[in-house]
């Protein structure tokens, strides 16, 4: 079984500093994927980031970077530039390779407010 | 673009009431979800379905059936309604591809309550 857990509950940053949000796992697997997705105010959820356990290059998109380190099965994610429409929850998850269907695994969530 | 929709955004049924969520993709994905989503829990897997007529149950599957006759739409159904299913209920779909992954796609959510 895998687990995902997110130890902040909420987090907040000025609108264009640097957050980065926690994320750790567990998983026996070897080949395996990490997400970011991000749930604005009563909208749908939506990724933000992928990152393949077999890369070793950090995935970037625009402004959110990850940091994974796969020995210490940490996989943060960092906002540089903040901005209010940043402001929502995001969840980290997780899905092993293998499985036909190979369903999500979320964290508890971070929700993340962007001040003016 | 992927579309998934549901059924309704809000939901008011009674204690005991059968409840029927449905979800509707439009993009001939094999794979559809159910999530809860509950505060402090995140995300969490009910019931999920490789293709028409198949099923598997997820982490939470008590309380809970569903059906999927058709490739676009799947059901979630509350037998019998209670108090503890008050929750956030997501949908999600995604294409099957063998060699790589593909995300899910969301629902708007249904915001049900149980009284």
């Amino acid at each position: 079984a895998q687990t995902v857990t997110q130890s902040q509950p909420e987090m907040s940053v000025q609108e264009a500093e640097t957050v980065t949000l926690s994320c750790t796992y567990d998983t026996s697997e070897n080949n395996y994927y990490l997400f970011w997705y991000k749930q604005p105010p009563s909208r749908q959820m939506i990724l933000v980031i992928r990152q393949e356990a077999y890369k070793q290059q950090n995935a970037t998109e625009n402004r959110f970077s990850v940091n994974f380190q796969k020995a210490a099965k940490s996989f943060s994610l960092k906002i540089s530039d903040s901005q209010l429409g940043d402001t929502a929850m995001y969840f980290c998850a997780l899905t092993i390779s293998s499985g036909s269907a190979r369903q999500l695994t979320f964290g508890s969530g971070t929700q993340l407010t962007v001040l003016p | 673009d992927v579309k998934v929709t549901q059924s309704s955004r809000y939901l008011v049924k009674r204690t005991g009431e059968k409840v029927f969520l449905e979800c509707v993709q439009d993009m001939d994905h094999e794979n559809m979800f159910w999530y809860r989503q509950d505060p402090g829990l995140g995300l969490r897997l009910i019931y999920f379905s490789y293709d028409v007529k198949m099923k598997e149950k997820g982490d939470i599957p008590e309380g809970y059936s569903v059906s999927r006759e058709k490739k676009e739409r799947f059901s979630l159904i509350l037998e019998s309604a209670s108090t503890n299913q008050t929750s956030m209920y997501l949908c999600a779909s995604r294409i099957f591809r063998d060699s790589t992954y593909n995300e899910q796609f969301f629902g708007p959510g249904t915001r049900l309550t149980v009284l």
